[in-house]
C-alpha cells in the first residue's frame, strides 16, 4: 500500500472549517483514499473515503487532487466533538495500514 | 454505536500467562480484522479472517492466534504474555474481502500485563 503523510497536530476555532491535508505521492490507480478518526482510545470511525472524484457525505467533504497525489479532509464547522486523530489511509485489495495521523484539537 | 462487540472491555494479567479477546462482528459481516494500538507503535494492524479462513496477515508475534468460528465470532489469543503487550486490542469486520471495504470498530479490549 502507499505511504501517507500527514501533519502531526492541526488546531481549529470551533465553527470554522478544518481542513487536514494528505500527501500519497506513490498511489497507483487502483487504490483508494479512506479517512478514518478515532476519538480518545475509542474504535476508530470511518468518516469517507474516494477514488478520483470528490466526495461528499454528512460527515466530511474529500478532496482528492487531479494528479491524486494528495487530498484533503473537510470538516465544514467544526465543533468540540471533532477534536480527534484523523488517519489518511492508501487501500488497494490489501488490509488497512494506518500512520500515526493529525490530532485535530478544535478550540471554543 | 458501530455493531461490533468485544469482551472483555479491561483485562490485567501477568507476565508468561495467556489470554483470549473475543469479537463478535455486525451482523452479516464475514470478515474480521484485529488490531494492536500500544502507546508508541500506533493501531498496527495483526491479522484478517473472511468466513472461518485466514485472509491477510499483518505484524502479529507468533505467540498470537486467531480464528474465525462458523457463527462469525473471532477470537485473538496472546500466550505468553510481556510488559510490552500491554494496549489496545481492536477488532474490525466489514462486509466484503478486502482492505477496501468500510471497516467498523469495535470499543476494544484493554489489556495490562503486570
Amino acid at each position: 500500500d502507499a505511504k501517507t503523510t500527514q501533519p502531526t497536530s492541526m488546531d481549529c476555532a470551533e465553527g470554522r472549517a478544518a481542513n487536514l491535508p494528505c500527501n500519497h505521492s506513490t498511489i497507483s490507480g487502483n487504490e483508494y483514499v479512506y479517512w478514518y478518526r478515532q476519538i480518545h482510545s475509542q474504535g476508530p470511525q470511518y468518516i469517507i473515503h474516494g477514488l478520483k472524484n470528490n466526495e461528499t457525505n454528512e460527515m466530511a467533504s474529500l478532496i482528492i487532487t487531479e494528479d491524486r497525489k494528495s487530498s484533503t479532509l473537510i470538516l465544514p464547522h467544526a465543533t468540540l466533538r471533532d477534536t480527534a486523530v484523523y488517519y489518511c489511509i492508501v487501500v488497494n485489495n490489501n488490509d488497512m495500514r494506518f500512520g500515526a495521523g493529525t490530532r485535530l484539537t478544535v478550540k471554543p | 454505536d458501530s455493531g461490533v462487540t468485544q469482551t472483555p472491555k479491561h483485562l490485567i494479567t501477568a507476565t508468561g500467562q495467556r489470554v483470549t479477546l473475543r469479537c463478535s462482528p455486525r451482523s452479516g459481516d464475514l470478515s474480521v480484522y484485529w488490531y494492536q494500538q500500544s502507546l508508541d507503535q500506533g493501531l498496527q494492524f495483526l491479522i484478517q479472517y473472511y468466513n472461518g479462513e485466514e485472509r491477510a496477515k499483518g505484524n502479529i508475534l507468533e505467540r498470537f492466534s486467531a480464528q474465525q468460528f462458523p457463527d462469525l465470532h473471532s477470537e485473538l489469543n496472546l500466550s505468553s504474555l510481556e510488559l510490552g503487550d500491554s494496549a489496545l486490542y481492536f477488532c474490525a469486520s466489514s462486509g466484503g474481502t478486502s482492505g477496501r471495504a468500510r471497516q467498523y470498530f469495535g470499543p476494544g479490549t484493554r489489556l495490562t500485563v503486570t
